[in-house]
């Protein structure tokens, strides 16, 4: 099964909104509320940011949301943050009862 | 607090084996599906395998079906992924993650990860 579909970068300045795309099939992210998104910065583990589309865990930061329409998820974060520069990647339950991440999208804060 | 901590990582020939384990603390582990994921070196990341909170199910992803076994013991709160037959392209960091339901849904608490690098 192929990866999740995510744009490779995206870059924002500080204070600035961001959304990041995850595209999959009716098989994946459109058949199901299993989409969840990962921050991961260089050398770490990575860091569950949303779950089930649009839930935050608690201590993850409200400028952190999750939507979805159709075979397509987006993570928006907002009020961007230099920390807030990191891999993410989207992550979905698919119809084969296994999970399918996106390729990964390197975020820079300019 | 909540804690995995993987170990069992290191260099093997490819077709060789090597069990990874992975301890948790913190929680009830005998109430949560956890899983298996890696990231090859500079790539992005690939869920390997997961089990249901009691063992009962267990799914793998098609590239190392056949070959990688999870397992667990609630007993001793461990994860383990025993890996057979090698390849060059299963080099990479292995984390075990654990599900934030029975899932499989998503991956919530991430250990530091363990490095198997599969060389001649």
């Amino acid at each position: 099964q192929s990866a999740l579909t995510q744009p490779a970068s995206v870059s924002g300045s500080p204070g600035q909104s961001i959304t990041i795309s995850c595209t999959g099939t009716s098989s994946d992210v459109g058949g199901y509320n299993y989409v969840s998104w990962y921050q991961q910065h260089p050398g770490k583990a990575p860091k569950l940011m949303i779950y089930d589309v649009s839930n935050r865990p608690s201590g993850v930061s409200n400028r952190f949301s999750g939507s979805k329409s159709g075979n397509t998820a987006s993570l928006t974060i907002s009020g961007l943050q230099a920390e807030d520069e990191a891999d993410y990647y989207c992550s979905s339950y698919t119809s084969s009862s296994t999970l399918l991440f996106g390729g990964g999208t390197k975020l820079t804060v300019l | 607090q909540v804690q995995l901590v993987e170990s069992g990582g290191g260099v093997v020939q490819p077709g060789g084996s090597l069990r990874l384990s992975c301890a948790a603390s913190g929680f009830t582990f005998s109430s949560y599906g956890m899983h298996w994921v890696r990231q090859a070196p500079g790539k992005g990341l690939e869920w390997v395998a997961f089990i249901r909170y009691d063992g009962s199910n267990k799914y793998y992803a098609d590239s190392v079906k056949g070959r990688f076994t999870i397992s667990r013991d609630n007993s001793k709160n461990t994860l383990y992924l025993q890996m057979n037959s090698l390849r060059a392209e299963d080099t990479a960091v292995y984390y075990c993650a654990k599900d934030p339901y029975r899932g499989p849904d998503a991956f919530d608490i991430w250990g530091q990860g363990t490095m198997v690098t599969v060389s001649s």
